[in-house]
């Protein structure tokens, strides 16, 4: 199928704990993106890659690391997970840069629901 | 900054139409986006607007007034599996890499 996929789907963890959410899309793509959708549904951007180049880094803890191996892969690392990490994570990719296509539409992966305890 | 709005919660009933509203701020606006997310699920694109009008796919519809910062989404015949959430989303211009800025979400629930 081609498609954004993330692993794990479910990831439950203690406070302190580090943890990686991979993420792969086959569709070709060139930018990949990294969003955090906290309990009351707003989607918010952290991080994008574009050809394993970083052009979006949001005002987040350092504590998060995006790492792009490939194009075709952007996994997100997060160090000593705090309660307010838990949320669902959702990765997503367009076809190309969308400064310099902005009618790109993004393709989201099916999100990996972190729990913190 | 950027601020959008889209009202919390809609309910309506199978086979009517419905409107949902989005207002936005923002600083240089490259576009206007919708997308469908049902509960445990991804988000999926509806529709794109950058310029003043209406585009139709469909059941769907997406108006855009860029003078006005609004837009909505027009649903007609509506269907029970088009219960889901609807989110309105900003592209920038600039330099933060032309990223999307969503609203909250507007909670749709379609009634038999």
């Amino acid at each position: 199928d081609t498609a954004v996929s993330q692993t794990p789907k479910y990831l439950v963890t203690q406070m302190g704990n580090d943890k990686s959410i991979k993420c792969e899309q086959n569709l070709g793509h060139d930018t990949m993106y990294w969003y955090k959708q906290d309990s009351k549904k707003f989607l918010k951007i952290m991080f994008s890659y574009n050809n394993k180049e970083l052009i979006i880094n949001e005002t987040v803890p350092n504590r998060f690391s995006p790492k792009s191996p490939d194009k075709a892969h952007l996994n997100l690392h997060i160090n000593s997970l705090e309660l307010g990490d838990s949320a669902v994570y959702f990765c997503a990719s367009s076809h190309s840069d969308p400064r310099e296509n902005p009618h790109n539409e993004q393709f989201f992966g099916p999100g990996t629901r972190l729990t913190v305890l | 900054g950027q601020n959008i709005d889209q009202p919390t919660e809609m309910t309506a009933t199978e086979g009517a139409i419905v409107q949902i509203n989005c207002t936005y701020q923002t600083s240089g606006f490259n576009g206007l986006f919708w997308y469908q997310q049902h509960a445990g699920e991804a988000p999926t694109f509806l529709s794109y607007n950058v310029l003043d009008g209406l585009e139709e796919k469909g059941r769907f519809s997406s108006f855009l007034s860029r003078s006005k910062g609004y837009s909505y989404l027009l649903l007609k015949e509506l269907q029970m599996k088009d219960s889901a959430s609807y989110l309105c989303a900003v592209r920038e211009w600039g330099n933060q890499g032309g990223k999307l800025i969503f609203g909250q979400g507007t909670e749709l629930s379609v009634k038999p």
